[in-house]
């Protein structure tokens, strides 16, 4: 059984970076059958998207956060990580790291990991 | 981006009734691009319906979807008392992808 887990500070300074990594167990993410992705849930935003990465290295990312976020992944660990630079209140949420299925059409999550909270606050 | 409108937002019903949840799109999303996922309390959102009709694995056959262009539909033909959560759509159809805001669907 696929899972992930996700680790990192539960509290950041305004300004600082957010970092989060994510284990996986059960399966290996480097495959070409999937893609892993960052998901944040907030109150005022509710789910949203921060980016994705494929087994290759490729991230893509959404346009409101892609000045400010980066993903990355570490094969020998079975492991990817997300840093989001410059925050600020607006990024405290519950952040999800999630498995990407994706065929010609469809782009869904079908394995969760349980959430961390992040609070950004001096 | 596309802006997802989730109707109504909460629903109250009894176990056994039927339940239909909205999801308007801003603009039109192709028919096979729009996913649901079911949120409990403390748990991370779980995924029910993509490909607008085909169900993740495990889901009972009670739920199913419907919908094309902005308007789209989570159907729960006889609710569970486990059914009892809240729901969200997304899209797929144009990047970035997008949530709707939820339906709690309540006892």
């Amino acid at each position: 059984q696929l899972q992930l887990q996700e680790s990192g500070p539960g509290l950041v300074k305004p300004s600082e970076t957010l970092s989060l990594t994510c284990t996986v167990s059960g399966g290996s993410i480097n495959s070409n059958r999937y893609y892993w992705g960052w998901i944040r849930q907030s109150p005022g935003k509710g789910l949203e998207w921060i980016g994705t990465i494929y087994y290759t290295g490729s991230a893509y990312y959404n346009p409101s956060l892609k000045s400010r976020v980066s993903i990355s992944l570490d094969t020998s660990k079975n492991q990817f990580s997300l840093k989001l630079n410059s925050v600020t209140a607006a990024d405290t949420a519950l952040y999800y790291c999630a498995r990407e299925f994706r065929t010609m059409i469809v782009v869904v999550y079908d394995y969760w990991g349980q959430g961390t909270l992040v609070t950004v606050s001096s | 981006e596309i802006i997802l409108t989730q109707s109504p937002g909460t629903l109250s019903l009894s176990p056994g009734e039927r339940a239909a949840l909205s999801c308007r799109a801003s603009e039109s999303v192709c028919s096979r691009c729009v996913g649901w996922y079911q949120q409990k309390p403390g748990q991370a959102p779980r995924l029910l319906i993509y490909d607008k009709s085909s169900r993740a694995t495990g889901i009972p056959d009670r739920f199913s979807g419907s919908g094309s262009g902005t308007d789209f539909t989570l159907s729960i033909s006889s609710l569970e008392p486990e059914d009892f959560a809240v729901y969200y759509c997304q899209q797929y159809g144009s990047s970035p992808w997008t949530f709707g805001q939820g339906t709690k669907v309540e006892i």
